[in-house]
């Protein structure tokens, strides 16, 4: 699993709270994504980063940012949750030296009531 | 819409037997990957084919590719109970900067013991 760590791994909260979720990683991997996966959807991208500072929309961009700060962390704000953002997200890495291997984080589970 | 699609979206057989999942895609690629997906866990990646290949094994893993049909298949040889799990197909489009792969919505496959 390419050393990342998701955080939390659930999360309950309420509609129109603020929401971050956090993504670290210990491979020194340049690129990392974010995705949401749902039933019958597979993973979509939000949001995805190649390099500190350096960050892009994905496919379903709407009502989420990004930040990456360090090469380690890779962080997703949700700015006003709503029910439609309940989903399990995944992070995941690719490294420059190969750069064909997504590895993924073990996912966060949230909820918006 | 999914880049990558699969057929069929669940598919039960008994320990032993093949298993046989096809993937669809629409555009240009790079490579295309299968990665699995155990129960609430992440995805993990099993092979990857390059869009020059045709044919690629991997252990009890045959991974065939069709460009000419935008078409992949993943055919699991002699399955366990443990290959039960979700499999995607994932596609790396030729003509993107991001390098972020696009997930189909995955194929269920349940190998009873």
């Amino acid at each position: 699993d390419a050393g990342i760590t998701q955080s939390p791994r659930h999360k309950v909260t309420e509609t129109g709270t603020p929401v971050t979720l956090r993504c670290h990683q210990t491979e020194n991997h340049r690129y990392m994504y974010w995705y949401r996966q749902d039933p019958g959807h597979g993973l979509r991208l939000i949001h995805y980063s190649y390099g500190v500072k350096d960050t892009d929309k994905g496919e379903v961009s709407d009502g989420y940012s990004v930040s990456r700060s360090k090469t380690e962390d890779f962080l997703l704000t949700l700015e006003s949750a709503t029910s439609s953002q309940t989903s399990v997200y995944f992070c995941a890495t690719r490294s420059l030296a190969d750069t064909d291997t997504q590895y993924f984080g073990p996912g966060t589970r949230l909820t918006v009531l | 819409s999914q880049q990558g699609e699969e057929d069929p979206q669940a598919l039960s057989i008994q320990e032993g037997e093949n298993a046989t999942m096809n993937c669809s895609y629409k555009t240009s690629i790079n490579n295309l990957q299968w990665y699995r997906q155990n129960s609430g866990r992440g995805l993990v990646h099993l092979i990857l084919i390059r869009s020059n290949e045709r044919e690629k094994h991997s252990g009890r893993l045959r991974v065939t590719l069709d460009t000419s049909k935008k078409s992949s298949s993943l055919l699991i040889t002699a399955s366990r109970a443990a290959d039960t799990a979700s499999y995607f197909c994932a596609t790396d489009p030729f003509d993107t900067g991001r390098r972020a792969l696009t997930f189909g919505s995955g194929t269920r496959l349940q190998v009873q013991p």
